[in-house]
């Protein structure tokens, strides 16, 4: 399975876009970016997830890299909810999530 | 996306016993996956669960100490058997669509 590499910790004010970076060099053709997070004590919330184009949603914006080697998680207008661990993981759809370290966001007022 | 219930939601326990943990999904999935979350850790996937098959398990973790159930596609158990403060954890299923995971179960093993 590729892996991927995020930094550990990023902090990001309220009201601020936060953009998570993740470098995922060795994708496989046939692996989607998905995107999750964690908020404390919870189960893993699923964000977002493309193939090589970029995607949007209520939640969030996905900009894939056009050689698909990195990605980055744009939260627009980040919120003290927004506080969380995020995984950035590659995997063939529908198949087995390996989770890395991921990265602890923290928002502050 | 599918919605999983999970339970229970946490136990504590004591050492040498065993609990089995389920998960009941409102649609029917081929995968169900078991993670495990130590504590202050990222999630480690334990198993693969398919409906009519025995579970895959990953690399350092075997189906004594870990046996799984999966007899229809919207219904998986995990039993942690002979409990050690080891397995102390959070355990989460999560729906093969790629989406959903559950609650967790919040383990103290004493």
């Amino acid at each position: 399975d590729a892996k991927t590499t995020q930094p550990t910790s990023m902090d990001c004010a309220e009201g601020r876009a936060a953009n998570l970076p993740c470098n995922h060099s060795t994708i496989s053709g046939n692996e989607y970016v998905y995107w999750y997070r964690q908020i404390h004590s919870q189960g893993p919330q699923y964000i977002i997830h493309g193939l090589k184009n970029n995607e949007t949603n209520e939640m969030a914006s996905l900009i894939i890299t056009e050689d698909r080697k990195s990605s980055t998680l744009i939260l627009p207008h980040a919120t003290l909810r927004d506080t969380a661990v995020y995984y950035c993981i590659v995997s063939p759809q529908t198949d087995k999530l390996i989770f890395g370290t991921g990265t602890r966001l923290q928002v502050f007022p | 996306s599918a919605v999983i219930s999970q339970k229970p939601s946490r136990d504590i326990c004591q050492r040498g016993t065993s609990l089995t943990i389920q998960c009941q999904v409102d649609s029917q999935v081929t995968m169900m996956f078991w993670y495990r979350q130590q504590p202050g850790q990222s999630l480690t996937l334990i198993a693969t669960a398919n409906q009519g098959s025995e579970a895959t398990y990953e690399s350092g973790f075997v189906i004594d100490k870990f046996p799984i159930s999966r007899p229809n596609l919207t219904f998986s158990t995990l039993t942690v058997s002979n409990m050690s403060p080891e397995d102390s954890s959070i355990y989460l299923c999560s729906a093969g669509d790629g989406y959903t995971f559950g609650s967790g179960t919040r383990l103290t093993v004493v």
